[in-house]
């Protein structure tokens, strides 16, 4: 599986949007971007994940660039529930989860 | 839907003890199931993959003897740490993949914390 590339630590103010970003340069073609997150002490929690195309749901948006060797988690409106470590994960479909030191996201009042 | 329990979620033993930690997927199916490993201000780390009816696969440098996998059902697999030492100490957390689901992700367990004295 490819290897991403994380900033290690963001704040974020509460109400505000969160971007954010993973570097997967060497991703190949049928490879997908998966996000999670985890709060201290729980399991991790499946966010949201993509292929070429951005992707929305209930929790975030994925913005994959064109030559897909990037991409953005965005959390629209973030909350202090948000605190996490969020972590970027390519993999093939069915392929393993490796989770790499995610970004430690505080969201603060 | 697609939820993984883990049981216990906090076990203290003592040192050469055997302990086993239960996951269930409790509203699906689960073919594969995943334990993983996470010391104190690190990532997670894959311990090995357990199908349904057969021979876990261990992730290089971790003892197949030591700890023990289990998958006899579809939803349920055990992973039993013998002879725990202290360095044992760690949250393991289990993940079941849930076929038609997301492209087939993984659901995780909430966890469970060992602490081996």
């Amino acid at each position: 599986d490819a290897k991403t590339t994380q900033p290690p630590s963001m704040d974020c103010a509460e109400g505000r949007a969160a971007n954010l970003p993973c570097n997967h340069s060497t991703i190949s073609g049928n490879e997908y971007v998966y996000w999670y997150r985890q709060i201290h002490s729980q399991g991790p929690q499946y966010i949201i994940h993509g292929l070429k195309n951005n992707e929305t749901n209930e929790m975030a948006s994925l913005i994959i660039t064109e030559d897909r060797k990037s991409s953005t988690l965005i959390l629209p409106h973030a909350t202090l529930r948000d605190t996490a470590v969020y972590y970027c994960i390519v993999r093939l479909r069915r392929g393993e989860l490796s989770f790499g030191a995610g970004t430690t996201v505080t969201v603060r009042a | 839907g697609a939820v993984v329990s883990q049981h216990p979620s906090r076990v203290i033993c003592k040192s050469g003890t055997s302990v086993k930690i239960e996951c269930r997927s409790l509203d699906f199916q689960a073919t594969t199931m995943f334990w993983y490993r996470q010391f104190p201000k690190q990532s997670l780390m894959l311990m090995a993959t357990s199908n349904e009816g057969s021979k876990a696969t261990y992730e290089q440098g971790v003892e197949k003897d030591k700890f023990l996998i289990n998958h006899a059902s579809l939803t349920l697999s055990t992973l039993t740490v013998t002879s725990a030492h202290p360095e044992d100490s760690s949250f393991y957390i289990c993940s079941a993949r849930s076929p038609g689901t997301y492209d087939d992700g993984q659901y995780f367990g909430p966890g469970t914390r060992l602490t081996v004295t």
